[in-house]
């Protein structure tokens, strides 16, 4: 059962660039967020989703674009990549209901924006 | 505005002594709080789900309380152990959405 995976693991991007930060989940679950973690700030909500075909704006979302055409696959996209988006991303997934609001994480890609 | 306020500052107990971590909040009213376990370099890890109805939850050597009347959550570990080193995370969940918001965290080091 591999739970959450996210790819790739560490990734150096130069300032303008454009990459995709891939999340799959095997457990079938409704729900699917992206996070950024920085030193002293916590988690952040990028973008989520209630389920295929539908995404929605967290707290940051500016800068990053996402798509839900399945379940399984949550992909982030970087259209310009800027050195305020160095961060570590994570991605997680949940049943997204009252009875079990627990999320399950991926293990992190760490972004570097030169 | 909505806050979630762990204390930033690491908590430093020797082993075998209970750790009490503490999360505030303001302008909340959660229907269930959350608390995370997140080691160096791995992405967070689920520990418990207490919700508004309940004062207490346990589950091994870790406990839950959860008041909503002081909008606080405290979270102890008894007989705690060096492997119990980590930075621990509260989540609430904002307004019926179900999508939960995390508290900055604190780290918990257990000296041998």
């Amino acid at each position: 059962n591999a739970g959450v995976t996210q790819t790739p693991k560490f990734q150096v991007l130069k300032t303008g660039q454009s990459m995709t930060l891939q999340c799959a989940q095997d457990m079938n679950h409704e729900y699917m967020s992206w996070y950024r973690q920085d030193p002293g700030m916590g988690l952040r909500l990028i973008h989520y989703s209630v389920g295929a075909g539908i995404t929605d704006q967290g707290e940051v979302p500016n800068g990053y674009n996402v798509s839900r055409s399945t379940t399984e696959d949550f992909p982030l996209r970087l259209l310009s990549a800027a050195p305020s988006q160095t961060s570590v991303y994570f991605c997680a997934s949940g049943y997204g209901t009252a009875n079990t609001g627990e999320l399950f994480f991926g293990e992190g890609s760490r972004l570097t924006v030169l | 505005s909505q806050k979630i306020e762990q204390n930033s500052e690491a908590l430093n107990i020797q082993e075998g002594k209970t750790a009490t971590l503490t999360c505030n909040y303001t302008n909340y009213s959660p229907a269930y709080l959350q608390w995370y376990r997140q080691d160096p370099g791995r992405g967070p890890v689920f520990l418990l789900l207490i919700r508004e109805n309940e004062k207490e939850k346990r589950k091994e050597r870790l406990k839950v309380t959860f008041d909503t009347t002081l909008k606080q959550s405290l979270f102890h570990i008894t007989a705690s152990q060096p492997a119990d080193s980590a930075t621990y995370l509260c989540a609430l969940e904002a307004g019926g959405s179900y999508i939960p918001t995390f508290g900055r965290g604190t780290s918990l080091i257990v000296h041998p």
